[in-house]
């Protein structure tokens, strides 16, 4: 079974442009959840999709916003890239949570100039 | 506020002995525990949960345990094995509408496998 697929790997960005990463899930996984981390603040949750439908979000600035397709598979979205924005963005698939396991893909790394 | 804390940053173990990673949290809603495995340049890899109805789960040569009343977890390697060198995150969920697909973790643990 393949893993959560996350394209691309790595990314360099201007600061002010804005970005687009993208996500497969494990097949059969509908849930998918986004995260950034960064060396100082650790994995961060950044929002949970489920069924074409944000059922959860973190604590992070509009800037920052998503979707689900109806085949699962999710995009991610960063206007107007900041410094700050550099991380690896993590892209993570699970059955029905809660009490389901997330499971990661690869990562995207974003850097911002 | 860190509401999953692994306090040590670092552990070193020799092949073939045992690994203890601990963790420990502050928010009593979480019910549900996971440990993760990280390479660099890879995205974290499962290992092991446990509900917070259980107090150890096993898989293989890993096993979690579980203390509620010290909010307390850990994860056990035996034996460890140099394949295992990597850094290790423990992470928490919380049930309910708020927590789909949220977990809190960590900073991570890094444990060095010595052959």
């Amino acid at each position: 079974k393949a893993g959560v697929t996350q394209t691309p790997r790595y990314l360099i960005k201007t600061r002010g442009q804005q970005v687009t990463l993208s996500c497969s899930p494990i097949s059969g996984h509908r849930s998918v959840s986004w995260y950034q981390q960064t060396p100082g603040q650790g994995l961060q949750f950044l929002f949970e999709y489920f069924s074409e439908t944000q059922r959860n979000k973190g604590n992070f600035p509009g800037r920052f916003s998503g979707r689900q397709f109806s085949n699962s598979r999710s995009e991610m979205n960063v206007s107007t890239l900041e410094l700050g924005d550099s991380a690896l963005y993590l892209c993570a698939s699970s059955l029905e949570p809660p009490n389901s396991p997330l499971h990661f893909g690869n990562g995207t790394r974003l850097t911002v100039t | 506020d860190q509401q999953v804390k692994q306090n040590s940053p670092s552990l070193s173990v020799q092949e073939g002995r045992i690994s203890i990673l601990n963790c420990d949290y502050t928010n009593s809603m979480f019910d549900y525990f996971l440990w993760y495995k990280k390479y660099p340049a890879e995205g974290p890899t499962f290992l092991i949960s446990i509900s917070s109805i259980k107090d150890k789960n096993e898989d293989g040569r890993f096993t979690v345990f579980l203390n509620k009343s010290a909010k307390h977890l850990s994860l056990h390697i035996v034996p460890s094995q140099p394949g295992d060198s990597a850094v290790y995150f423990c992470a928490a969920s919380a049930s309910g509408g708020t927590s789909y697909g949220k977990l809190t973790f960590g900073q991570g643990t890094i444990l060095t496998v010595h052959p």
